[in-house]
């Protein structure tokens, strides 16, 4: 069956570091993968999505790639804030939509 | 626009008992799906609705079931609740004429429910 695995433990990082997120899974061939930050007590809001196509894309200080042969995608957040921290989840879209359980990221001032 | 709102946000119910969850979609959103989120599964699709039809089905016993009216809003239903449905359940929306899948979800804040 497909799985998807991310970052299991809480990821710690100082502020202005950058934080690398990790997305790997298998049994499965995504068309396309996103990513969503959420904040407790709230919904997942989205963040970015990247294609089978695309190796990477960028959005102001996230960047997000894709390696279909690894079966890995990567997110980045550089010059990291404390306002980033949150639990931050991947998803694969292609004939239905699997979330991956999050990864906690917290960062300190 | 206003978001995905979605009444109750909390709940507390028994074991056997049934609960309805609602969801408004952000104005103009055709495309209603569900969502449960737990510590354990994470988040798992449950259904997806456009214009008033069942699109896509997850993975979760006949006693899930939903619906959606001729102006987008849509509800979820839970007959004959078990402690395993406690969760948190979410609704997202999107415009819905290129399929759920290809879309950006937008989620409402949750329904968190728990069943003693």
């Amino acid at each position: 069956s497909q799985k998807i695995e991310q970052n299991s433990e809480a990821l710690n990082i100082q502020e202005g570091k950058t934080a690398t997120l990790t997305c790997n899974y298998t049994n499965y061939s995504p068309a396309y993968l996103q990513w969503y930050r959420q904040d407790p007590g709230r919904g997942p809001v989205f963040l970015l999505l990247i294609r089978e196509n695309e190796k990477e894309k960028r959005k102001e200080r996230l960047k997000v790639t894709f390696d279909t042969t690894l079966k890995q995608s990567l997110f980045h957040i550089t010059a990291s804030q404390p306002a980033d921290s949150a639990t931050y989840l991947c998803a694969l879209v292609g004939n239905k939509l699997i979330f991956g359980t999050g990864t906690l990221l917290a960062v300190q001032p | 626009k206003a978001g995905v709102t979605q009444t109750p946000r909390y709940l507390i119910k028994t074991r056997g008992q049934q609960v309805t969850l609602s969801c408004s979609p952000i104005s103009g959103h055709r495309s209603v799906s569900w969502y449960q989120q737990t510590p354990g599964q994470g988040l798992q699709f449950l259904f997806e609705y456009f214009s008033e039809t069942q699109r896509n089905k997850g993975n979760f016993p006949g006693r899930f079931s939903g619906r959606q009216f001729s102006n987008s809003r849509s509800e979820m239903n839970v007959s004959t609740l078990e402690l395993g449905d406690s969760a948190l359940y979410l609704c997202a929306s999107s415009g819905g004429g290129t399929g759920l899948l290809q879309e950006t979800q937008y989620f409402g804040p949750g329904t968190r429910l728990l069943v003693l």
